[in-house]
């Protein structure tokens, strides 16, 4: 079983801050990091898909960087907005399936 | 465009009581199909995958099963319904590529009584 934690489980940050979570993973038989969205009352939607060690991808305010060696991948958000808040999970791939993460839940306060 | 559907939103049922849940997937074709559950305060679990018709991959022992009658059609179900089986339960598809990434339905909440 993939084993995948994310750190912290939830934090609580003002408008303005700029914020960090980790997702940390087996570095073996690893395909793919997916990073997902999950607002309130909707669907999970992807924000970043990396293969590569060194990956670094950027959308906006939210970027991520991906360590394929060590089995780790950062995702960072600059200048916190109210809207940012959400669960972010994170997700390795092994040939067919993702195994998610239990989260880090991020609420902004304005 | 591609669209996914999960059916019903909301259930509450007795324990003991059979459980069907139905996906679909419209505008693609031999999609990989999932179903995730979120218990509560916890994330995503896999309970299971296809890669086509009439193939499944269970992750994790349980009182639940799944089927792909069709290629655009997973149904997740159950003959009797445990306590532990309350959830919120999450179908999914992606292309069966490494970086394809999973489309998510609506989400079925079931509560067990």
């Amino acid at each position: 079983i993939l084993n995948v934690e994310q750190s912290p489980q939830s934090l609580h940050v003002q408008e303005g801050d700029s914020t960090n979570f980790t997702c940390s993973f087996p570095s073996s038989n690893f395909y793919a990091l997916h990073w997902y969205r999950w607002e309130t009352a909707k669907s999970p939607e992807a924000l970043f898909v990396m293969t590569l060690n060194g990956d670094e991808k950027k959308k906006g305010r939210i970027s991520a960087t991906l360590n394929t060696k060590e089995g780790y991948s950062y995702l960072y958000i600059k200048g916190s907005q109210p809207e940012d808040s959400a669960t972010y999970l994170c997700a390795p791939r092994t040939t067919d399936k993702l195994i998610f993460g239990t989260g880090t839940r991020l609420q902004v306060f304005p | 465009s591609q669209t996914i559907h999960q059916w019903p939103a909301t259930l509450v049922q007795p324990v003991g009581s059979p459980l069907s849940l139905e996906c679909t997937v419209e505008g693609t074709s031999n999609p990989n199909l999932y179903w995730y559950r979120q218990a509560a305060g916890r994330g995503l679990q896999l309970l299971f995958y296809s890669v086509g018709i009439g193939q499944i991959s269970s992750e994790v022992p349980q009182n639940l099963s799944a089927s792909r009658p069709q290629d655009r059609q997973f149904i997740l179900s159950s003959k009797k319904l445990l306590l532990s089986d309350s959830g919120f339960y999450l179908c999914a598809w992606g292309q069966g590529t490494r970086t394809g990434e999973l489309f998510f339905g609506e989400g079925s909440r079931l509560t067990v009584l």
